[in-house]
């Protein structure tokens, strides 16, 4: 099986930086996926990583080390519309694709 | 582009009835899709894994025959929770992989909203 622990919630005021982390457990890693996610709504695709390093898509950010079994999405420059949960997911290469969710990291942003 | 839709967005049901939900890649082939089901203020749970032309293969835990998975084209799986009681009341997710994209990407649909009474 596979662990994937994230925080919790996290709150942060407007204009601000906030960095989520999300470690792991698994074996035939095939890449982590950042998905965010309103209430009442499907996730939506942040970002991908499968190799080590920094992948820089505007205001978000997602790191990874595999040696470590470590991510990290950084939003920056919050706005009130990222207020939503942002969800840690990881693809095995024996699993056919399947995505293994974490429980979810509700980001409040605050004026 | 790889926009998922789903049918219906919401339904409210007698417990004892059967409902289906649709799943539908609109703009590509989908050679996999997954359905999820997603309780208040948790993650989404993967329930099924479904290939078309082939049967679906359940994750631990799921009753194959309470959940009917059916992937009968490249653009369509459905899901029907059948007899179902108000624990099944939940939000209920697919996505979809391209056939197109070069890693595990999935798209999700906007979910369904189950309601048993």
């Amino acid at each position: 099986g596979q662990n994937i622990d994230q925080p919790t919630e996290m709150t942060a005021t407007e204009g601000a930086i906030v960095q989520i982390n999300c470690t792991y457990q698994t074996s035939g890693f095939n890449g982590l996926f950042w998905y965010q996610q309103h209430a009442g709504e499907a996730p939506t695709f942040l970002s991908y990583n499968v190799l080590d390093g920094l992948e820089e898509k505007g205001r978000f950010s997602s790191f990874l080390s595999r040696s470590k079994g470590y991510s990290y999405l950084l939003l920056k420059e919050l706005q009130m519309k990222d207020s939503a949960s942002y969800l840690c997911a990881v693809s095995r290469t024996d699993s056919w694709g399947k995505l293994q969710f974490g429980a979810g990291t509700q980001v409040v942003v605050t004026p | 582009g790889a926009v998922v839709s789903q049918h219906p967005s919401r339904v409210i049901c007698k417990s004892g009835t059967s409902v289906k939900i649709e799943c539908r890649s609109l703009d590509f082939q989908a050679t996999t899709m997954f359905w999820y089901r997603q309780f208040p203020k948790q993650s989404l749970m993967l329930m099924a894994t479904s290939n078309e032309g082939s049967k679906a293969t359940y994750e631990q835990g799921v009753e194959k025959d309470k959940f009917l998975i059916n992937h009968a084209s490249l653009t369509l799986s459905t899901l029907t929770v059948t007899s179902a009681h108000p624990e099944d009341s939940s939000f209920y997710i697919c996505s979809a992989r391209s056939r197109r994209t070069g890693f595990n990407e999935q798209f999700f649909g906007p979910g369904t909203r189950l309601t048993v009474l």
